[in-house]
């Protein structure tokens, strides 16, 4: 069963970035896509995007063109979210998730079976 | 972009009792590849129905999913205590991936 170790919180200026990590341990890294996930505080989930370690294709909301990129490190099995031009409705949780295991095809080797505990992003002046 | 509407948005309810939520999507999911989540306050989400009906490793058999085309529908026959929380549905089936606003299982 794959785990998923997010890097910790993080407390940024408006008009900077932030990169969070997501290293993956008990499974091949570059076997199935990660995914990040944010949940701003009392509301609901959103898929911002995608990225396959193996082909280093990602997919991305249109809601976050242009201002993320999702990253893979095959080397250290991390994953990287790194979200630029923050603005004060970037609070969230950013999480990253990806199929534990078995067999899949087409888009359902992004189902999101294994989670980390999420990384807190807070922007603030 | 695939919209999930969930309904509805609060279910209130008795331990034992039977529970029916349903995820509506603007357009047909492709290959029925939609999930459904549970999520309690503090922790992470945590997978419990994938490919509409396929249970994830580890729920109880109280947990079923069904549907098709864009009508999707969780129930959990008999709940339990700990059931009660914050319910998503996602459709996996076409970028960008989209969530449901979620249905709130309150006791009542």
């Amino acid at each position: 069963q794959v785990q998923l170790v997010q890097s910790g919180p993080e407390v940024k200026e408006p008009g900077s970035s932030v990169k969070v990590s997501c290293k993956a341990s008990g499974g091949a890294f570059n076997r199935f896509p990660i995914n990040w996930v944010r949940q701003a505080p009392g509301q609901g989930l959103e898929w911002m995007g995608g990225i396959n370690p193996l082909s280093g294709t990602t997919d991305y909301s249109q809601r976050f063109q242009g201002r993320l990129t999702i990253t893979a490190d095959e080397s250290t099995n991390t994953a990287y979210m790194e979200l630029n031009s923050l603005r004060s409705e970037d609070t969230a949780f950013y999480y990253c998730a990806r199929k534990g295991g078995g067999d899949c095809s087409y888009t359902n080797c992004y189902i999101h079976g294994n989670w980390g505990r999420g990384t807190l992003v807070t922007v603030s002046s | 972009e695939i919209v999930l509407t969930q309904s509805p948005a609060t279910l209130s309810l008795s331990p034992g009792e039977r529970a029916t939520l349903s995820c509506g999507a603007s357009q047909s999911v492709s290959r029925s590849y939609l999930a459904w989540f549970q999520q309690k306050p503090g922790q992470a989400p945590r997978l419990l129905i994938y490919d509409t009906s396929s249970r994830a490793p580890g729920i109880p058999d109280r947990f079923s999913g069904s549907g098709s085309g864009a009508d999707f529908t969780l129930t959990i026959s008999r709940l339990e205590p700990e059931d009660f929380a914050v319910y998503y549905c996602q459709q996996y089936g076409s970028f960008p991936f989209t969530f449901g606003q979620g249905t709130r299982l309150e006791i009542k």
